[in-house]
């Protein structure tokens, strides 16, 4: 069955230092979504994007994050210069539809910013 | 907003027993999903109704929607040990991509 694989699955940082999290969407899906979890908590939208752009983003998605899709397979999420509030699992989407489909998810980024 | 607040919070039954989370929400909506995460691993997708639905089944889980009440439930029958996971709701609007409620924890117990 096809997957959304992400890597790593634990990265710790230091506070201030640029992370890159990355994804590998299932191959004919064309939507792209992160969505953050602070340990217990809910599933935080970040941002989707499609057709090499950012379609939405939510008010987490500041200017410290970024989005890209390098190649025909990558879908990455970089933060500039890392908080301790960052520290959170980070989870990976991707869709073949925008709307009326199932989200398919990786098994997250564990990012500890210390 | 959109999104979906999951209640009961928190909901531990005996294995065999059923259980049932509600979903409610504050906007229109174009569909309402449910999904499961294992102990803080990825969300795994159980079923999928649209807001001209109101009830669908999939093997041992039944989902109903009520667009006058903006609500939604989530009922697993006949339990099992196995189901222990975190069940979250989540909506998706025309103008808004997914998102998600808080979830319920639910403990099954042998």
């Amino acid at each position: 069955e096809p997957e959304v694989t992400q890597t790593p699955s634990h990265q710790v940082t230091q506070m201030g230092q640029e992370v890159i999290l990355r994804c590998v969407p299932i191959s004919n899906h064309l939507y792209f979504y992160w969505y953050r979890q602070i340990l217990g908590q809910k599933v935080e939208f970040l941002v989707s994007f499609y057709n090499n752009e950012i379609s939405e983003k939510s008010e987490i998605f500041d200017d410290q994050f970024s989005v890209e899709r390098p190649d025909g397979s990558n879908f990455t999420l970089k933060i500039r210069s890392t908080k301790l509030e960052d520290s959170a699992m980070y989870f990976c989407a991707s869709t073949i539809e925008n709307y009326n489909t199932e989200a398919f998810f990786g098994q997250g980024t564990r990012l500890t910013v210390v | 907003s959109q999104q979906g607040e999951e209640d009961p919070q928190a909901l531990s039954i005996q294995e065999g027993e059923n259980a049932t989370m509600n979903c409610s929400y504050k906007t229109s909506i174009n569909n309402l999903q449910w999904y499961r995460q294992n102990s803080g691993r990825g969300l795994v997708h159980l079923i999928l109704i649209r807001s001209n639905e109101r009830e669908k089944h999939s093997g041992r889980l039944r989902v109903t929607l009520d667009t006058s009440k903006k609500s939604s439930s989530l009922l697993i029958t006949a339990s099992r040990a196995a189901d222990t996971a975190s069940y979250f709701c989540a909506t998706d609007a025309w103008n808004n991509d997914m998102r998600f409620g808080a979830g319920t924890r639910l403990t099954v117990k042998p």
